[in-house]
């Protein structure tokens, strides 16, 4: 089944910089989506870039999407301290008709003030 | 902004117990979900709900968990015969129409089976 894998597995920055995770899947998508999540908590929607779509922005947040190479990026500039949570990337699966979204194992970003 | 409620936020249990996990979707979603996440883990999908039925469920999702919506608010997730790797965060999450691909997630159960 599709399974979307970040990486890095975890990375430490400094507030202000610049924090960038890659997600890579394997079959087919209708879309991609990330999700961030706070330590113990829900997964919260930051944004979906469609398969025709190459790349999104939205406020701080900036998507990139290679369907040839079968891999998106999040770029998160300026980062903050409230930024530290765990991002995964989720695709809709093409066998379940695209109803069900698998999420890859997370990156897990830590910003220090 | 509507959200997705889970109770309880942390459930304990004994082996072989059963354990009921509820979840009340956003009053106007269509898809339901459940999805578990082993502390450290990924999120893996465990069954997605529409029309009164399963529509599709993964290989977690064995004869010994089940869904139900019993009324028109709650979803809920029973596992008959709670093991010790059944430990986990129990994620509810909704979704408005096929067309609306954005998931609401709720924040989640903790089950603890000893």
């Amino acid at each position: 089944s599709q399974q979307g894998e970040e990486d890095p597995q975890a990375l430490s920055i400094q507030e202000g910089e610049n924090a960038t995770m890659n997600c890579s899947y394997k079959t087919s998508i209708n879309n991609l989506q990330w999700y961030r999540q706070n330590s113990g908590r829900g997964l919260v929607h930051l944004i979906l870039i469609r398969s025709n779509e190459r790349e999104k922005h939205s406020g701080r947040l900036r998507v990139t999407l290679d369907t040839s190479k079968k891999s998106s990026s999040l770029l998160i500039t300026a980062s903050r301290a409230a930024d530290t949570a765990s991002y995964f990337c989720a695709t809709d699966d093409e066998a379940s008709g695209y109803s069900t979204l698998t999420f890859g194992k997370g990156t897990m970003l830590l910003v220090s003030p | 902004e509507p959200e997705v409620t889970q109770t309880p936020s942390h459930q304990v249990t004994q082996m072989g117990q059963e354990v009921i996990l509820r979840c009340v979707p956003i009053s106007n979603h269509l898809y339901f979900y459940w999805y578990r996440q082993i502390l450290g883990q990924k999120v893996e999908f465990l069954v997605s709900f529409y029309n009164n039925e399963i529509s599709e469920k993964s290989e977690i999702f064995d004869d010994q968990f089940s869904v139900e919506r019993p009324d028109g608010s709650n979803f809920t997730l029973k596992i008959r015969s709670t093991k010790l790797e059944d430990s986990a965060m129990y994620f509810c999450a909704s979704r408005e129409s096929l067309g609306h691909e954005k998931l609401f997630f709720g924040s989640g159960t903790q089950l603890s089976v000893l």
